[in-house]
């Protein structure tokens, strides 16, 4: 595609519920960030993968989020038992080794 | 990854330059300062990188003092469209995670 994709755009959820964000990074991009960005602050790192792999993950807040890239391409950020200190807006970048990263528009979390 | 430090904003004037200051001055030497910019409700957008020499693109130009330990965005003539929120990061190429700061919030004015 031209460019990173996530969807949803938007998602509302009851405090308990759990969710699944979608991330299509560029065709070709071997690295995939999240990130999440609380309204006022700048983005901080959840988790890393390189291709498949998820290298890094230390940016995950709690055993409720869980991320996955199985064949490579397109990623999962699941979140399960939501609350309210969820919300947020979670970002998805992907980029070939070394280069620039190209970010999503992101998805809006509100935990209600 | 280097610490930065941003203004928290700045305003500056349609058609002047926008000088935006950036002190790194952890930064080690196989990390580059990287600018992205972010506008409301989009993903952040890159803008610009460099190591130790001035670079200049279609968006921008970054200068970097010669002992590395700040640098300067300039956008050379602001329009409207250029405000956003501003980020300034020190990054080895390839590093698994990329470390926002609260970044500075510009303010372009008519």
């Amino acid at each position: 595609g031209a460019g990173v994709s996530q969807s949803p755009r938007y998602k509302v959820a009851k405090r308990g519920q759990d969710v699944a964000l979608r991330c299509d990074p560029i065709s070709g991009h071997v690295s995939l960030f999240w990130y999440q960005q609380a309204l006022g602050q700048g983005p901080e790192f959840l988790t890393y993968f390189q291709n498949e792999a998820q290298l890094d993950k230390s940016g995950l807040p709690s055993d409720r989020f869980f991320a996955e890239r199985p064949e490579g391409s397109v990623s999962t950020l699941k979140i399960q038992r939501t609350q309210q200190e969820d919300s947020a807006v979670y970002l998805c970048a992907s980029r070939r080794d070394g280069e620039k990263l190209f970010f999503g528009s992101g998805t809006q979390l509100s935990v209600l | 990854d280097a610490k930065t430090t941003q203004p928290t904003s700045m305003d500056c004037a349609e058609g002047r330059a926008a000088n935006l200051p950036c002190n790194h001055s952890t930064i080690s030497g196989n990390e580059y300062v990287y600018w992205y910019r972010q506008i409301h409700s989009q993903g952040p957008q890159y803008i610009i990188h460099g190591l130790k020499n001035n670079e200049t693109n279609e968006m921008a130009s970054l200068i970097i003092t010669e002992d590395r330990k700040s640098s300067t965005l300039i956008l050379p003539h602001a329009t409207l469209r250029d405000t956003a929120v501003y980020y300034c990061i020190g990054e080895i190429q390839g590093a698994q995670k990329l470390v926002f700061g609260q970044g500075t919030r510009l303010t372009i004015n008519p």
